[in-house]
């Protein structure tokens, strides 16, 4: 089993519809949850960082934590053509930089 | 500021030959990582080094090779090159203690 777990997709949704991605992790250890957005083609970028449990908001983007439940969302909301992209998720633990990543969610809106 | 940046861009080799992938940060920080990437296998650990002059194997390091030049640069050596080591290739860098990884554009590898 693999520390992390994402759905592979691919998730297609029509502009403008809220988008759920998400991923579940088996270490309790974790701590530190993030999103990486990666177009095709081009490295993975940051787009959201929160630690411990709870919610992080920036924008259109909601990053959501649930430790209880080791589970990890990303929602997107008004989704727009240039929200597809692969999300991967990738989690750490205290005082280690190594990341685990998730497989990634391949996304498309549909215009 | 160019971030993280890798040469080549794309690579063909045939079975048993050599070359190294390049990587360079001009952010300053100590930890850089090489990733591959496989479809259905996300972004697996090769090596990282977390400071000059220190290198550690990942959770896929067999038939790779890694040199820490300096601050800056960490290079990726595959000695003899298998078809199973067709893949896209990131570098990353981050700062010591920080979890955020800065990823370069990426090498595509073929290997005939």
């Amino acid at each position: 089993q693999k520390e992390v777990e994402q759905d592979p997709g691919p998730l297609s949704v029509p502009e403008g519809a809220i988008v759920s991605l998400n991923c579940t992790y088996s270490n309790s250890a974790f701590q530190y949850f993030m999103w990486y957005r990666q177009y095709s083609r081009k490295g993975p970028e940051l787009l959201m960082y929160t630690y411990s449990s709870g919610n992080k908001e920036d924008g259109r983007f909601t990053a959501q934590v649930d430790k209880s439940s080791k589970y990890i969302s990303l929602f997107i909301r008004d989704s727009q053509p240039s929200d597809s992209a692969t999300y991967l998720c990738a989690t750490s633990n205290f005082g280690n930089e190594k990341l685990t990543f998730g497989t990634g969610t391949r996304l498309t809106i549909i215009p | 500021n160019a971030g993280v940046t890798q040469t080549p861009k794309f690579q063909v080799l045939k079975t048993g030959q050599s070359m190294t992938l390049q990587c360079a940060q001009d952010m300053n920080h100590n930890s850089m990582y090489w990733y591959r990437q496989d479809p259905g296998m996300g972004l697996r650990l090769i090596y990282y080094s977390a400071s000059e002059g220190t290198t550690d194997k990942g959770e896929v390091p067999n038939g790779y090779n890694v040199s820490r030049l300096n601050k800056r640069e960490f290079s990726l050596r595959l000695e003899s090159a298998a078809p199973s080591q067709t893949s896209v290739y990131f570098c990353a860098s981050t700062r010591a203690s920080y979890n955020e990884q800065f990823f370069g554009p990426g090498t595509r590898l073929t290997v005939l």
